[in-house]
């Protein structure tokens, strides 16, 4: 059965360090992925993307995540964090063939930031 | 920049009652889909509708649910009798056609309490 896991509940760090969330699938073939972020009282925000062509891909707000067909990841990273990227973080994935368009979520990852 | 608007933003209603959640899609947008959130666990899937249909829906989507474009703008998702376990965050979301099919815009979510 297809599946998305985010292994870490909880994130800590502090303002200005690199990050990395990590985001393991199990589908037959390679899905559409995404990451979402959401806010306290916010909706579920789209940060990228990756459908095909380059593994590494850029979104919103100084993310990127890279495609790891491999390692069947899709680790999501930011070089500096601010306080405001405090949040929880959900990979998701949907098949990239059929009729299918569930996304599936995983189970997200919550982020702290310290001053 | 377009995006899914949801009401009400929560709603506290006693076990066995009757609840409509409102979705405002995005206006050019061709799918339409309900998810939700029970507080701790991750977001899942309920029913997907497009072309006035439903094209997918979940096991838990069952009879007590239903989905209704009544007016070409809004999607609303009805519960029939609440039970103490719908209790959760339900969001709206949509998707255009074409490449934009997999790629969700959510709402900011309704909570719902059931008491």
């Amino acid at each position: 059965a297809q599946s998305v896991t985010q292994p870490d509940i909880h994130i800590t760090v502090s303002e200005g360090a690199s990050l990395e969330l990590r985001c393991n699938y199990s589908y037959g073939a390679t899905p559409y992925l995404f990451w979402y972020v959401q806010s306290p009282g916010q909706g579920l925000q789209l940060l990228l993307k990756y459908f095909s062509g380059d593994t590494l891909v850029q979104g919103i707000k100084g993310f990127e995540a890279e495609f790891k067909r491999s390692q069947s990841s899709f680790n999501l990273r930011k070089p500096s964090v601010h306080w405001s990227d405090a949040a929880e973080y959900f990979c998701a994935v949907v098949p990239s063939s059929g009729s299918a368009r569930q996304l599936t979520f995983g189970s997200g990852t919550q982020l702290t930031v310290l001053p | 920049e377009p995006e899914v608007t949801q009401t009400p933003s929560h709603q506290v209603t006693q076990m066995g009652q009757e609840v409509i959640l409102r979705c405002v899609p995005i206006s050019n947008h061709l799918y339409f889909y309900w998810y939700r959130q029970i507080l701790g666990q991750k977001v899942e899937f309920l029913v997907s509708f497009y072309n006035n249909e439903i094209s997918e829906k979940s096991e838990i989507f069952d009879d007590q649910f239903s989905v209704e474009r009544p007016d070409g703008s809004n999607f609303t998702l009805k519960i029939r009798s609440t039970k103490l376990e719908d209790s959760a965050m339900y969001f709206c979301a949509s998707s255009g056609g074409g490449a934009g099919a997999n790629v969700l815009t959510f709402g900011a979510g309704s909570r719902l309490t059931v008491l």
